[in-house]
């Protein structure tokens, strides 16, 4: 199972656009790159999934270069509820998936 | 719609007593299940998974052990907690099919061995 390296923690401000970079460089053709985000006394929540190139959806972007070895979630303009530890995550199917520490993510007034 | 329930919500529990956490999902059929355990400030542990009725996989040697007697139906079990135990436990299911298999959390069960 490829294993995800991503930063401790990280900081910012109300309003700001947050940019959380994943490695994982032993990523497997089949495995799809996948972002969860959790609140305190909460499970995860998914949050966005992508193979290549980048998607989209209401709460997120996620940029993947050609070579996958690596992804960013993108969260634009943030805000005080979006303080969350959030977790990359690269797996092909749904039988095991592995979550890492994580990257606890703090936005300040 | 699919909905996931555990209990108990919190459980306090001496040392060497046994342990039963049950994880219930209505509104599919045949998912994926597993359970996680969460220390404080830590990352998510798998500790179990199971893709179909009496059949079982683990992740971690330890006391713990899993059940599956139902489709839908989860068990979580110790004979004699550990100090180590202590921790907030996650059920989650998954379809299984298809890309993107986002699995969906239980509200989970905050356990205190004492």
């Amino acid at each position: 199972l490829a294993k995800t390296t991503q930063p401790i923690s990280m900081d910012s401000y109300e309003g700001q656009e947050v940019n959380i970079t994943c490695s994982h460089n032993n990523i497997a053709t089949n495995d799809y790159i996948t972002w969860y985000q959790q609140f305190p006394s909460q499970g995860p929540r998914f949050i966005i999934q992508g193979y290549k190139t980048k998607v989209t959806n209401e709460v997120a972007s996620l940029f993947i270069p050609a070579d996958r070895k690596s992804s960013t979630l993108s969260l634009p303009r943030v805000s005080l509820s979006d303080t969350a530890v959030y977790y990359c995550l690269v797996y092909s199917s749904a039988s095991k998936i592995i979550f890492g520490s994580g990257t606890r993510l703090s936005i300040r007034p | 719609s699919q909905t996931i329930h555990q209990w108990p919500a919190t459980l306090v529990q001496p040392v060497g007593s046994p342990l039963s956490l049950e994880c219930t999902v209505e509104g599919t059929s045949n998912p994926n299940l597993y359970w996680y355990r969460q220390a404080a400030g830590r990352g998510l542990q798998l500790l179990f998974y199971s893709v179909g009725i009496g059949q079982i996989s683990s992740e971690v040697p330890q006391n713990l052990s899993a059940s599956r007697p139902q489709d839908r139906q989860f068990i979580l079990s110790s004979k004699k907690l550990l100090l180590s135990d202590s921790g907030f436990y996650l059920c989650a299911w998954s379809r299984t099919r298809e890309p993107p298999y986002e699995q969906y959390f239980g509200p989970g069960t905050r356990l205190t061995v004492t």
